[in-house]
């Protein structure tokens, strides 16, 4: 089972809709959480941190289920420029923490 | 202004030659990391650093190496022992480890 994992997508949304994505982890003992979004041929940036009670900015909103060890992000009101890979990424505990990403779903929000 | 800087962004090399992808970062960060990506894939960790003079394997170190003896400075030698050298190569930073990571524009490593 791979450590973070999430649905390749494409999402294809028209403008206006609202999107959620989904990640699963398989450690239990993970601490940090956050979704980054990549446009293509350039690097992730941090789109938000992911908090025990959830949080929110804007139009994104971000949620954390450890009992079922799964984050989530949902989009309202999509723009075409959300358009994007959104990665979600997962940090282990201990002395040797390390960022793992999941591969990133894909969505095209269009016209 | 602040940030994390790769060179070259391209990068164009014969096959058996080593070539080595610079990472700088002034944020004055503890914690950097190399990460590969090929197409249609994800980030996949090459090493990881916590603290200077120190550099852990991430889950794909093979045929790769790295140093830290400066905080600021994270390079990264792809050697010819490693088998598909060409992607895209990023490097990123964060101010203690397991914190969010700020990335580098990365650089295309092209072996022909």
């Amino acid at each position: 089972r791979k450590e973070v994992e999430q649905d390749p997508g494409p999402f294809n949304v028209p403008e206006g809709a609202t999107v959620a994505f989904n990640c699963t982890y398989s450690n239990s003992a993970s601490q940090s959480f956050f979704w980054y979004r990549q446009d293509c041929r350039k690097e992730p940036k941090l789109l938000m941190s992911v908090y025990s009670s959830g949080n929110e900015d804007g139009r994104f909103t971000a949620q954390l289920n450890r009992a079922s060890q799964y984050i989530s992000l949902l989009i309202r009101d999509s723009k075409l420029s959300d358009s994007a890979t959104y990665l979600c990424v997962v940090t282990d505990t201990g002395t040797a923490s390390k960022l793992t990403f999941g591969t990133g779903t894909r969505l095209q929000v269009t016209l | 202004d602040g940030g994390i800087t790769q060179s070259p962004k391209y990068l164009f090399r014969k096959e058996g030659q080593n070539v080595t992808l610079s990472c700088e970062q002034n944020l004055n960060h503890d914690a950097m990391y190399w990460y590969r990506q090929d197409p249609g894939q994800g980030l996949r960790l090459i090493y990881y650093s916590q603290i200077v003079n120190d550099f852990q394997k991430g889950d794909i170190a093979e045929g790769y190496s790295v140093s830290r003896e400066k905080k600021e400075s994270f390079p990264l030698t792809v050697t010819s022992a490693q088998k598909n050298p060409t992607a895209f190569y990023l490097c990123a930073s964060s101010d203690r480890a397991g914190a969010e990571a700020f990335f580098g524009q990365g650089t295309r490593l092209t072996v022909v």
